[in-house]
């Protein structure tokens, strides 16, 4: 079955570091999101991209970039971690037939 | 431009309660209205969707009307079950350039015993 899968599961890393959340689907979407999700914020998006080689700012993308090298991937990076983005973050991909999104299981991220 | 209001929870119901959970939008042009449910620890997963207005949604006994003359989509399920414990989010799809999904604040659901 087609899925879409996030690792790690979860990460504890220090201010100032560089992280990498991945992020793999295998239905052969065009579609990929990043969102966090923050008590009191429900889920804001980060980043997202309509295919390989095309990437674009969510409304929260500060501190955050992505890449598109094949259709399966999405990595997340922070390119210098801080508090404020611990929180938990799902992928998600969709068909542009139809809109819906399949989520993945998320990754929580503390940043200490 | 497009939002979505859901009414704010926790919503706290009884076993076989009848569960209603109210969802606006604002939009424009035609979109598409999903409801998606979160179990604890978990991913959001899709439970029901309409693609135009007066279509009903359903799926494991959740149903969802897409009403254009009232901007709405509300969630009702007959009689809840303390495994419906949950955050539903209300959801609609972007402009006719977008993918992207426009999510409501979430509502959580707790049904006892």
């Amino acid at each position: 079955d087609a899925e879409i899968t996030q690792s790690p599961r979860h990460k504890i890393t220090e201010t100032g570091r560089q992280v990498t959340l991945a992020c793999h689907q295998t239905w052969n979407h065009n579609n990929m999101f990043w969102y966090r999700q923050d008590l009191g914020h429900g889920l804001r998006l980060i980043h997202y991209s309509y295919g390989v080689q095309d990437t674009n700012k969510g409304e929260v993308s500060d501190g955050y970039s992505v890449s598109r090298s094949n259709t399966e991937d999405l990595p997340l990076t922070l390119e210098s971690a801080a508090s404020s983005q611990t929180s938990v973050y799902f992928c998600a991909s969709s068909d542009p037939r139809g809109y819906e999104q399949y989520f993945g299981p998320g990754t929580r991220l503390t940043v200490t | 431009g497009n939002s979505v209001t859901q009414m704010e929870g926790p919503v706290t119901l009884s076993e076989e309660a009848f569960l209603t959970i109210n969802c606006t939008y604002t939009a424009t042009g035609y979109p598409s209205l999903f409801w998606y449910v979160q179990y604890p620890g978990e991913g959001l997963q899709l439970l029901l969707k309409a693609t135009k207005a007066d279509d009903k949604g359903s799926n494991k006994g959740f149903e969802a009307t897409y009403r254009k003359e009232t901007t709405s989509f509300h969630l009702e399920k007959g009689s809840v079950q303390v495994s419906d414990s949950a955050v539903y989010f209300c959801a609609l799809s972007g402009t006719e350039s977008s993918y992207k999904l426009i999510f409501g604040s979430g509502t959580r659901l707790l049904v006892r015993p």
